[in-house]
C-alpha cells in the first residue's frame, strides 16, 4: 500500500511568510507525529495527533507553529512568518496508534527561509 | 541537553566486515529503543528495537545489544554490505509518554561500507 507522502517535498520561502507543510499518512493509521531534522542535528519531535486530537504539542519551538489535523487523516504543519532558524527537513511519521507500533516516515519536506 | 547521543559522526568499514555503531542514552526512564535507517532524500525506515527487558534483539544480519547499567546500547551488521551505506539513527521512548510513542533522536552517525 501507499506510504506516507508530503508535499511540497521543497519549499523556499522569504523571511515573513507563512508556510504550510501537508502530511497524508498511511490509511488507517490513528496516530500521527511531525519531527523535524534541522542541520547537523537529530530529529526532534514536534506534535502527536490521535485521531484529529493532539494530546502533545509539547515540541513545538513557539507559538508560530501550529498544526492540525482533519478527519483523522490528512495534517497540516502552519509556520507563521518564518525565521531563517525554521531552516529544516520537516518530518511527518503515522502509526496505527497501538502502543509502540512502528512509526513509518515520509519523505520530508525541506524548508528553506531566505 | 542531548538525551540520545551518537557521539561518532561516522564510520566506514570494508564489505564483508562488521559494522559497529555505538548510541549512549542519558534518561533512564527510556525503556524502548530503535534503530532507523536512512537513505538521502528519504525518510528514515525502522530497522529494528529493543525492549529494556532484554539485552539482545537480533533480526537477520542485524543485532541490537543493549547494556541498561551503563546506559549503551550498539548495533552490529555483519556482514555489512555496499547497500547498507546509510545514516543510521539510535532513538528511544519513554513510557511516561502513554499511548503516545513519541521518539526521542541521536544525531545519527553515516556508515560507509566499501566494496
Amino acid at each position: 500500500g501507499a506510504g506516507v507522502s508530503q508535499s511540497p517535498s521543497n519549499k523556499v520561502t522569504e523571511k515573513g511568510k507563512d508556510v504550510e507543510l501537508r502530511c497524508d499518512p498511511i490509511s488507517g493509521h490513528t496516530a500521527l507525529y511531525w519531527y523535524r531534522q534541522s542541520l547537523g542535528q537529530g530529529l526532534e519531535f514536534l506534535i502527536y495527533f490521535q485521531g484529529n486530537s493532539a494530546p502533545d504539542k509539547s515540541g513545538l519551538p513557539s507559538d508560530r507553529f501550529s498544526a492540525e489535523r482533519t478527519g483523522g487523516s490528512v495534517s497540516t504543519l502552519t509556520i507563521q512568518r518564518t525565521q531563517q532558524e525554521d531552516s529544516a527537513v520537516y518530518l511527518c511519521a503515522s502509526s496505527q496508534g497501538q502502543g509502540r507500533d512502528t512509526q513509518y516516515f515520509g519523505p520530508g519536506t525541506r524548508l528553506t527561509v531566505l | 541537553d542531548q538525551q540520545v547521543k551518537q557521539n561518532s559522526p561516522s564510520l566506514s568499514v570494508q564489505e564483508g566486515r562488521i559494522s559497529i555503531l555505538n548510541c549512549d542514552y542519558t534518561n533512564s526512564m527510556f525503556d524502548y529503543f530503535l534503530w532507523y535507517k536512512k537513505y538521502p532524500a528519504e525518510g528514515p525506515t525502522f530497522l529494528i528495537s529493543i525492549s529494556s527487558i532484554k539485552d539482545k534483539n537480533e533480526d537477520g544480519r542485524f543485532t541490537v545489544f543493549l547494556n541498561k547499567s551503563a546506559k549503551h546500547l550498539s548495533l552490529h551488521i555483519v556482514p555489512s554490505q555496499p547497500g547498507d551505506s546509510a545514516v543510521y539513527f539510535c532513538a528511544a521512548n519513554s513510557p511516561l509518554t502513554g499511548a503516545n510513542s513519541k521518539l526521542t533522536f541521536g544525531k545519527g552517525i553515516t556508515l560507509s561500507v566499501r566494496p
